[in-house]
């Protein structure tokens, strides 16, 4: 069975502060997407990362494929508190369109 | 706003009740997912639905049924409840059968109490 883990599973950082989120597992994932999701709403597509060692940048956000692409980062620069929210990692199954998800890092970014 | 639709926004029902949760993909978008979200178990793939035809299933139990209507709508049938089936139901989209970029819904919360 494959897994994604997430660390930490929660974060509470000040306004203007870098963090790093993990995901990672003992298997190979042909791609991993990162979501985000707010209280109530449903979670929002951020990336896919496809290529072993390929880097995504958007803005503030760098995501990071592993070599062995059983891992990912995701590296946030100069955190606002617009960016508090749920941050999902997940992967494909191979089976059909079947997405597993990580536990999800709870990020908090006060003013 | 993803383009995926998903009513009622929230149920409240009684435990042995039956409810019945309805999803309308993106325009154009063959392939529809459900999913659930609980606090311990997270966000868990349910049962994937292409062009009418079940693709993929996950660990769905027997009470819990899905179809997806010429239209492309798609509804996941809940019977039998009980309390512990209280989670949030996703509903995600993408265009492929086979494609780890979904869209997903604004979902449904469920109450069984």
């Amino acid at each position: 069975t494959q897994l994604l883990e997430q660390s930490p599973q929660f974060l509470s950082i000040q306004e203007g502060e870098n963090l790093t989120v993990y995901c990672n597992s003992s298997s190979v994932f042909s791609s991993l997407q990162w979501y985000r999701q707010e209280p109530g709403e449903g979670p929002v597509l951020l990336v896919t990362v496809v290529t072993g060692g390929e880097v995504k940048k958007l803005k503030r956000l760098t995501f990071q494929f592993g070599d062995a692409r059983k891992d990912s980062s995701l590296h946030i620069t100069a955190a606002q508190p617009g960016d508090t929210g749920l941050y999902l990692c997940a992967g494909g199954d191979n089976q059909g369109g079947k997405l597993i998800f990580g536990q999800g890092t709870e990020l908090s970014v006060k003013p | 706003d993803s383009g995926v639709t998903q009513t009622p926004k929230h149920l409240i029902t009684a435990t042995g009740q039956r409810v019945t949760l309805r999803c309308s993909p993106r325009s154009g978008d063959l392939s529809v997912y459900w999913y659930q979200q609980s606090l311990d178990q997270g966000l868990q793939f349910l049962i994937q639905y292409y062009n009418g035809e079940e693709r993929a299933k996950g660990n769905i139990l027997e009470r819990f049924s899905a179809q997806q209507f010429p239209d492309l709508h798609s509804e996941l049938n809940l019977s039998s409840l009980e309390l512990g089936d209280s989670a949030l139901y996703f509903c995600a989209s993408s265009f492929q059968y086979f494609s780890y970029e979904q869209y997903f819904g604004p979902g449904t919360r469920l109450t069984v109490t």
